[in-house]
């Protein structure tokens, strides 16, 4: 069965400094993953993908992740935060051909951006 | 309209009541996802649709749980004899076939008092 897992639940950092999120996935073929971010109020709303190619992907609102197959891994960054990124923040993966539409998130991690 | 719409947007129930939440999604997308969330946590997968018919309902947590999909675009979910547990966010997400991008609405609040 695939699963994710987001160690941290808070993080607090400065505006303009950079961010790291922690996504660790367990799933037996090549995932699909995702970002997710969803503010107060809305929807979920799609931040990057990995489908396969390239490890280091680029998203919207200027965030990246790199897939890292050897440490199952799926870390969300961003070199300069604003204070509009406070949200939280939602790691997924969806497998192949057995649990096809079938996404698994992980509980979030709130990202909190001190003035 | 633009994305996926579900209404109501806020629902409060009394425990044993039927309630039905709805999703519109966005058209031509094929695939139709329902997850729940519950406070704190991640959304968790219900049911998916591909077309007219449910292709992966293993996420229902009991019989209460049902949803349809007749014409292959709005789905409504349903829910019998309501618990104070199944008060959650209902979010209803849709893509243009599986496993690829997911767009979500905003979700239902389901309130069970």
């Amino acid at each position: 069965a695939q699963s994710v897992t987001q160690p941290d639940i808070h993080i607090t950092v400065s505006e303009g400094a950079s961010l790291e999120l922690r996504c660790n996935y367990s799933y037996g073929a090549t995932p699909y993953l995702f970002w997710y971010v969803q503010s107060p109020g809305q929807g979920l709303q799609l931040l990057l993908k990995y489908f396969s190619g390239d490890t280091l992907v680029q998203g919207i609102k200027g965030f990246e992740a790199e897939f890292k197959r050897s440490q199952s891994s799926f870390n969300l960054r961003k070199p300069s935060v604003h204070w509009s990124d406070a949200a939280e923040y939602f790691c997924a993966v969806v497998g192949g051909n057995t649990n096809a539409g079938k996404s698994t998130f992980g509980d979030g991690t709130t990202l909190t951006v001190k003035p | 309209g633009a994305g996926v719409s579900q209404t109501p947007s806020n629902k409060v129930t009394e425990k044993g009541k039927y309630v039905e939440l709805r999703c519109d999604p966005i058209s031509g997308h094929t695939a139709l996802y329902w997850y729940r969330q519950s406070l704190g946590q991640g959304p968790e997968f219900l049911i998916y649709f591909q077309g007219t018919g449910a292709a992966d309902d293993s996420g229902l947590p009991n019989d209460r749980f049902f949803a349809v999909r007749p014409e292959g675009s709005v789905s409504t979910l349903k829910i019998q004899r309501t618990e104070r547990g199944d008060s959650a966010v209902y979010l209803c997400a849709s893509s243009r076939t599986v496993n690829t991008e997911a767009f979500f609405g905003q979700g239902t609040r389901l309130t069970v008092v």
